[in-house]
């Protein structure tokens, strides 16, 4: 069966400072790998997707990814944090089991930049 | 915004009732999704529905119900609700670009059981 996880709970980070929110992934066949973001009362937020192609993928709000084949990882990456981008980040892995096709996500991680 | 709505925002309710939760999808969009997020479950996958008929199960319970329009707005029916059932269900729609599928995600509806 696909499956993500996240292994940290929660990220702490100073602002200005790179962050990573680490994701790894157990799939058969190709890995279809996303992350979303939630905001407080928010709904999800897509950020990028890796589907095939170039290991490093750029997304939303200066968010990139690094895809790792070896290491089944797909980690989450930005230069310099900002305090807004204090959220809940989900890592997902499309699964198509039984010709079907749904995301399943892991548990989350909190991620919280202080000033 | 993500283009997907859903109404209402939050419902407080009591339990064995019923209740509906409705989503439109973004424009064009055939596919609908429905998931749940708890506290102990996380974000799980309901169901799936495409341009009116169902295309995949998840973890649904038997007292849950949906179905898709021909306008393709979908609705989620919870029934007999049990204070478990309290959690944020989240509808999406999808588009297909290259032959490759992204989800986009509403806000969400918040269930309170009491």
């Amino acid at each position: 069966a696909q499956s993500v996880a996240q292994p940290e709970d929660q990220v702490n980070v100073a602002e200005g400072n790179p962050l990573t929110v680490k994701c790894t992934y157990s799939v058969s066949g190709n890995p279809y790998l996303f992350w979303y973001v939630q905001y407080p009362n928010r709904g999800l937020q897509f950020l990028l997707k890796y589907i095939t192609g170039d290991n490093l993928v750029k997304g939303s709000y200066g968010f990139e990814a690094e895809f790792n084949k070896s290491q089944t990882s797909f980690h989450l990456k930005k230069p310099s944090a900002l305090v807004s981008d204090s959220a809940l980040y989900f890592c997902a892995v499309r699964d198509v089991t039984g010709g079907y096709n749904k995301l399943i996500f892991g548990a989350g991680t909190r991620l919280a930049v202080h000033p | 915004d993500s283009g997907v709505t859903q109404t209402p925002k939050h419902l407080i309710t009591a339990t064995g009732q019923r209740v509906t939760l409705r989503c439109s999808p973004r424009s064009g969009d055939l596919s609908v999704y429905w998931y749940q997020q708890s506290l102990d479950q996380g974000l799980q996958f309901l169901i799936q529905y495409y341009n009116g008929e169902e295309r995949a199960k998840g973890n649904i319970l038997e007292r849950f119900s949906a179905q898709q329009f021909p306008d393709l707005h979908s609705e989620l029916n919870l029934s007999s609700l049990e204070l478990g059932d309290s959690a944020l269900y989240f509808c999406a729609s999808s588009v297909v670009q290259g032959g490759q599928e992204t989800q986009y995600f509403g806000p969400g509806t918040r269930l309170l059981v009491l």
